[in-house]
């Protein structure tokens, strides 16, 4: 059981957006900052936002990210079949003093 | 160009020790953190821990506190992580990332993985 809550999948067609949720508590989103990870299959995660919605260098304004209270959001437009992959949010708690991550959600490109 | 190459696989039995060794380049080591993240089979991520390249503090994710050791070595800007008493339910891939010099950022990039595998 993941301390953030996030949906096992979500699945859009190429070109359409798609959104991912990410739900946690005061001791966690609601106080600290939230980064959103990709991982393709077989590699290893990539972050795709940090300080809840700024892109790293290299990464496409494609992809979005966004916070309010105590949940977060990922954005994706324009979606590419190669954008299939485990997308995971993850931020500090400040109650058990470890980053805590989401259980993950599977984006599928029909 | 920043990279985090971590040694290779490794299988160990029950109650025995590993430790994994991620390697850094392209940037300064002891500016930044390491911190240790694993993936078991067919599962989510699970931060382990962090240790400071700069002044070697560490924070370890309470579950693992006694079992496990982070150390790096600046000379060869090498972080190492070392995980004792090995039970069937730590294999796992291994990652390291790189982090802030204080704070746990999680920002990255990350290490290819090493896959630690306990079984008899």
């Amino acid at each position: 059981q993941s301390v953030l809550t996030q949906p096992p999948s979500v699945s859009a067609a190429p070109g359409q957006k798609v959104t991912i949720s990410c739900s946690g508590s005061s001791s966690n989103i609601g106080n600290n900052y939230v980064s959103w990870y990709q991982q393709l299959p077989g590699t290893a995660p990539k972050l795709l936002i940090y300080e809840n919605n700024k892109r790293p260098s290299g990464i496409p304004d494609r992809f979005s990210g966004s916070k309010s209270g105590t949940s977060a959001t990922l954005g994706i437009t324009g979606l590419q079949t190669g954008d299939e992959a485990d997308y995971y949010c993850g931020t500090w708690d400040s109650s058990l003093s470890v980053w805590v991550f989401g259980g993950g959600t599977k984006l599928t490109v029909l | 160009q920043v990279q985090l190459v971590q040694s290779g696989a490794e299988v160990k039995k029950p109650g025995a020790s590993v430790k994994v060794s991620c390697k850094a380049s392209g940037y300064t080591f002891t500016s930044y953190g390491i911190s240790w993240v694993r993936q078991a089979p067919g599962q989510g991520l699970e931060w382990m821990g962090w240790i400071s390249a700069y002044n070697g503090n560490t924070n370890y994710a309470q579950k693992l506190q006694g079992r496990v050791t982070m150390t790096t070595d600046t000379s060869t800007s090498t972080a190492y992580m070392e995980l004792r008493s090995l039970r069937s339910d730590d294999t796992a891939v291994y990652y390291c990332a790189r982090d802030h010099m204080t704070t746990v950022t999680l920002r990255g990039p990350w290490g290819q993985g090493t896959l630690v595998t306990v079984s008899s």
